[in-house]
């Protein structure tokens, strides 16, 4: 089943803060964060697994509350650069992914 | 090291023929797999492989199938398109299981069907 992000979309200036939301409504070994610029491929940004184990390349914070299944990327001091749309994966099984949140950073 | 590479970049077909798209990985990843990407709907998982002359089934397998003959390629083949396969697909491959490894996403092929 389709993890639910929120919001949809967010319009940020640069050095603002957001927070992206991911919930689910099975039970999760991890989640997975993804960004995807406009007309490329997904990146990946990071893994956080039950236990409070995270997998990452970049310098984003993020949570992972197993009782809820739930997850939130932080993205503070945002530069222009952060844009693109975010994608959680949620994995049960296997990774679904969500819809997406675009994520605009505006100078 | 190419990474995860898609051929076609893009491809126009007809209602009724048929394709191939060939995803070749470089990392010696036994997981991969195709996805399809279309507006307001996400990345939905078409088929996956964990390893060599195996697949299995993803979310929206319907009108597609694939091939692992070789580690290192994942085949996606669609025998009669329809229009409803128009969209954009990507390969990826991870070295393990996907609760614990990061995916490696190819460019993608932008496949429209008349």
């Amino acid at each position: 089943q389709q993890p639910v992000q929120s919001p949809q979309a967010v319009i940020l200036r640069e050095g603002e803060d957001a927070v992206i939301n991911c919930s689910s409504s099975k039970a999760l070994y991890s989640v997975h964060w993804y960004r995807q610029k406009h007309g490329e491929a997904p990146v990946f940004l990071m893994i956080l697994l039950k236990g409070g184990e995270q997998k990452g390349h970049e310098k984003i914070s993020a949570s992972f509350n197993e009782k809820k299944q739930q997850s939130s990327l932080y993205l503070t001091a945002s530069q222009l650069s952060y844009s693109g749309t975010y994608f959680c994966g949620t994995e049960g099984g296997k990774l679904v992914f969500g819809k997406g949140t675009k994520l605009t950073v505006n100078p | 090291n190419a990474g995860v590479t898609q051929t076609p970049k893009f491809r126009v077909l007809k209602t009724g023929q048929s394709m191939t798209l060939l995803c070749a990985q470089d990392m010696n990843h036994e997981y991969m797999y195709w996805y399809r990407q279309d507006p307001g709907m996400g990345l939905r998982l078409i088929h996956y492989s964990v390893g060599e002359g195996t697949t299995a089934k993803g979310e929206v397998p319907d009108g597609y199938n694939v091939s692992r003959l070789k580690k290192q390629n994942f085949l996606l083949g669609l025998e009669s398109a329809a229009p409803s396969q128009t969209s954009v697909y990507f390969c990826a491959s991870s070295y393990g299981a996907g609760a614990y490894n990061e995916q490696f996403f190819g460019p993608g092929t932008r496949l429209t069907v008349l």
